[in-house]
């Protein structure tokens, strides 16, 4: 089963506007992670959180983390047709090896 | 920095065939991961290896699908044999050291007619 579970599954806006994803999981966590994937590609990093972290900021992105919640969301702010990507978030999968266990996603389309 | 590279890109076989996917990590990338990645779903680990050694491959179906990396470099991935369910983009990812960001490949299509 998957730890992280986004929602909504997919989110089509306009240009300029924001776009908000949400993530939630099961276990206790000591880092999140968010990343980016282009329609036949691999996935981009975009930002780490850890769990003494409440909000990072990385250009137009931001990132919160609710532990108690075990949520997390992902605000793009001012977005850009360029920004059209699916969008998951990574939490740490119990056991050794630093294993990632990665959510369903979120498909974002910005229309130009 | 040269990102980690994946051959091929896209791969067309027939179901009970075999396949084999390759991977090249990012210079001195000691950790290797190996992903399935279903159409609309996010990725699924299969396998993990750190230098020449498998870490975890508790999610590696091992009655047709295989994996080495025997000089803790590149890495292949095999499917032996194919079934139509196997179609998917095969994800080849690696990390450096204690970081805990993953730098992904440009994955390997397959589509098992």
């Amino acid at each position: 089963s998957q730890q992280g579970e986004e929602d909504p599954q997919a989110l089509s806006i306009q240009e300029g506007e924001n776009a908000t994803m949400n993530c939630s999981y099961k276990t206790s966590i000591n880092n999140l992670q968010w990343y980016r994937q282009n329609s036949g590609r691999g996935l981009v990093h975009l930002i780490l959180i850890r769990s003494n972290e409440r909000e990072k900021h990385s250009g137009r992105l931001r990132v919160t983390l609710d532990t108690s919640k075990k949520s997390s969301s992902l605000l793009i702010t001012a977005s850009r047709a360029a920004d059209t990507a699916s969008y998951f978030c990574a939490t740490p999968t119990s056991g050794a090896g630093n294993m990632l266990t990665f959510g369903g996603g979120t498909r974002l389309m910005v229309k130009p | 920095e040269a990102g980690v590279a994946q051959s091929p890109r896209y791969k067309i076989i027939e179901k009970r065939q075999s396949v084999a996917f390759w991977c090249n990590p990012i210079s001195g990338h000691a950790t290797l991961y190996w992903y399935q990645q279903i159409l609309g779903q996010g990725p699924k680990l299969l396998i993990q290896f750190q230098n020449n050694g498998v870490v975890d491959d508790s999610q590696l179906p091992k009655d047709r699908f295989s994996a080495e990396r025997l000089k803790g470099v590149d890495s292949t991935l095999k499917i032996q044999p194919a079934k139509l369910e196997d179609s998917a983009v095969y994800l080849c990812a690696t990390r450096a050291g204690n970081q805990e960001t993953q730098y992904f490949g440009p994955g390997t299509r397959l589509l098992v007619l």
